[in-house]
């Protein structure tokens, strides 16, 4: 069965500083992969997607992802982090059929100043 | 289009009551989902819909949650009777099509707390 794992629960980031999150799935064939932010009190916004082609997908808010299926890895990026992006990530996974999304447990973002 | 729509935004009640909450997802989209969103558990798939027919209801945690969906425009997830571990956020979902395709937009959620 597909599954999602993000390791990190809070990660601290100083504004300007770089980002990565970290996302590993558990999935036999190509898998459809998505990066979703929650902003306090608000529901998911898709940040970005991969289905095939690129593993580098750039998305939303300066935010991209490359695709490693060696390592089984989705990572969010962004270069530059600004104290608006303090938010929930969560890292998601198509079920085989492609009908519904399995989603990680989630990483707080915290932006320090 | 507004987005997905849900109502309450709260909703506070006692334990055994009936509580009930609605969804009216965005006009055209054929899929509907239901999630529980707890601090233990994360984001929790319920059940889901295609053209308002529930095509895996697994994660209903039990006989207590029930979720229908009579037309294309509205669904409802019903919990009978409440306790207090069933204080969550639920989000409503709504997608048009496969999910390697296109986007699942949320709705911002009920916070339902069962005292």
């Amino acid at each position: 069965a597909q599954s999602v794992t993000q390791p990190d629960i809070h990660i601290t980031v100083s504004e300007g500083a770089s980002l990565e999150l970290r996302c590993n799935y558990s999935y036999g064939a190509t898998p459809y992969l998505f990066w979703y932010v929650q902003s306090p009190g608000q529901g998911l916004q898709l940040l970005l997607k991969y289905f095939s082609g690129d593993t580098l997908v750039q998305g939303i808010k300066g935010f991209e992802a490359e695709f490693k299926r060696s390592q089984s890895s989705f990572n969010l990026r962004k270069p530059s982090v600004h104290w608006s992006d303090a938010a929930e990530y969560f890292c998601a996974v198509a079920n085989q059929a492609g009908t519904a999304l399995i989603f990680g447990k989630g990483t707080t973002l915290s932006v320090s100043s | 289009d507004a987005g997905v729509i849900q109502s309450p935004r709260h909703e506070v009640t006692e334990m055994g009551q009936e509580v009930t909450l609605r969804c009216k997802p965005i006009s055209g989209h054929d899929y509907l989902f239901w999630y529980r969103q707890t601090m233990m558990r994360g984001l929790e798939l319920l059940i889901y819909f295609n053209n308002n027919v529930p095509i895996d209801d697994s994660g209903m945690p039990e006989d207590r949650f029930s979720a229908k969906m009579p037309n294309a425009s509205f669904s409802n997830l019903k919990i009978q009777p409440s306790e207090p571990r069933d204080s969550a956020v639920y989000f409503c979902a709504s997608r048009w099509g496969l999910a390697e395709y296109n986007e699942q937009f949320f709705g911002p959620g009920t916070r339902l707390t069962v005292l």
